[in-house]
């Protein structure tokens, strides 16, 4: 696509819920991130992939989070058992290869009440 | 494990100036260097992109600089407006880390 897509834009859920959270990277980018930023903070790295796998989790909070992307393409950031302190926006990246300009989506603000 | 720090946290000018937004890093092994802007409630908008090849980025008012050996870069405004006021974000790329960014406001 000619930009990042992230779906859904907002998403309110009931703490202890499941969610998945969707990335449309730019087509033949071969590098994706996961960010969260809440408010009046910077984005914090969550995970990047390169291609199908996952080159760099450190940032993945505790193992209720995690993320694919099986063909190299479309990625879903889960998160299990949602807590409160979840709340945040989701931010998703894209980048033609490794350390190349990223072109962020629009992100997901998710809401856990 | 790569610090990113940007400084001042917010800044408020009148129309009109030039200014700077600065940008330090603890570890200068970097390859390049990402400047964006963000909108409240927006996405992240890239500015400007130096590699490490590069000394400096500039399109149209902005110009970002980088120096490496000191840890730092710059982000110049050139005769600002308001519809400059945003959040200034830096991001170290080889490292997957931004700094927490200068919120700008630009009076008329």
């Amino acid at each position: 696509g000619a930009g990042v897509s992230q779906t859904p834009s907002n998403k309110v859920t009931e703490k202890g819920k499941y969610v998945e959270l969707r990335c449309d990277p730019i087509s033949g980018h071969t590098a994706l991130y996961w960010y969260r930023q809440s408010l009046g903070q910077g984005p914090e790295f969550l995970i990047y992939f390169q291609g199908t796998g996952a080159a760099d989790d450190s940032g993945l909070p505790n193992d209720r989070f995690f993320a694919v992307r099986p063909e190299g393409s479309v990625s879903t950031l889960k998160i299990q058992r949602t807590e409160r302190g979840d709340s945040a926006v989701y931010l998703c990246a894209s980048s033609r290869d490794p350390g190349g300009g990223y072109t962020f989506g629009s992100g997901t603000r998710l809401t856990v009440v | 494990k790569q610090e990113v720090t940007q400084i001042p946290a917010a800044l408020s000018v009148p129309e009109g100036e030039n200014l700077v937004l600065n940008c330090s890093f603890t570890d200068s092994a970097i390859y390049n260097l990402q400047w964006f802007r963000q909108d409240p409630g927006k996405g992240l908008t890239s500015l400007l992109l130096i590699q490490s090849s590069q000394r400096e980025q500039t399109s149209g008012r902005l110009n970002a600089s980088l120096d490496k050996s000191s840890g730092r870069s710059t982000l110049y405004i050139a005769a600002s407006q308001p519809g400059d006021s945003a959040t200034y974000l830096c991001a170290v790329l080889s490292d997957m880390r931004f700094g927490a960014g200068t919120r700008l406001t630009v009076k008329p």
